[in-house]
């Protein structure tokens, strides 16, 4: 089954306490994003990775690392967490960059306390 | 900038009561907008791609449109498993081939029975 998955599902940690949240598609896509969606502003994107070893900075970057050593994985890295950065978080995969669907995650809900 | 806007923020009808979703944007260069379709705790699904104004794509009681400013998610004689949050995104160009959706805040879609 064509999916993208991610873990853990939900996490709850203490400020500073480094995290990694994984994401892994097998639809073979190039291209991967990870979104945080927040109540009243919606889904923006954190990073984004055109290929492997090809990252860059979305719109809220800040208090975050990606990775993409290879093509189907795109851990996302919170070095030091921040009660700021409770939210529910998306990876998304997508064959190309322009005029392909996303096809997401089911969700990582972290709270940081 | 690129913006996207759903109107209403919340729709309650009652099932078989036909009624339409709105998503104005401004983007400069329309790549693609998209429809998807996200229930509670879960990600976003994909629903629909529209290209260019003027066209119409179509799936059991949706149907969406597109023209140049806004696109329309119209809901026909919808039934309680319609109930969901509907987002609309579009593709917005970041630099040379590499984009990023930008999503609207959705549109809460009640159905009652």
């Amino acid at each position: 089954e064509a999916q993208v998955t991610q873990n853990p599902r939900y996490l709850i940690t203490v400020t500073g306490k480094k995290l990694t949240v994984t994401c892994s598609q097998n639809m073979n896509h190039e291209y991967m994003s990870w979104y945080r969606q927040d109540p009243g502003l919606g889904l923006r994107q954190i990073y984004y990775s055109m290929n492997v070893e090809v990252t860059d900075k979305g719109d809220v970057p800040e208090g975050y690392k990606v990775s993409r050593k290879e093509k189907r994985n795109f851990p996302l890295i919170l070095e030091s967490p921040s009660p700021n950065q409770t939210s529910l978080y998306f990876c998304a995969s997508s064959f190309e960059s322009w005029g392909t669907e996303a096809f997401f995650g089911q969700g990582t809900r972290l709270t940081v306390v | 900038e690129d913006q996207v806007t759903q109107s209403p923020e919340a729709l309650r009808l009652q099932e078989g009561e036909s009624s339409s979703l709105n998503c104005s944007y401004t983007v400069s260069g329309l790549r693609g907008l998209f429809w998807y379709r996200q229930d509670p705790g879960k990600g976003p699904e994909f629903l629909f791609t529209l290209y260019s104004a003027g066209e119409e794509k179509e799936k059991e009681r949706l149907k969406a449109t597109l023209t140049k400013k806004e696109s329309f998610l119209h809901i026909t004689a919808p039934k309680p498993e319609d109930s969901a949050t509907y987002l609309c995104a579009v593709q917005a160009l970041i630099i040379q081939g590499a984009q990023k959706l930008v999503f609207g805040q959705g549109t809460r879609l009640t159905i009652n029975p």
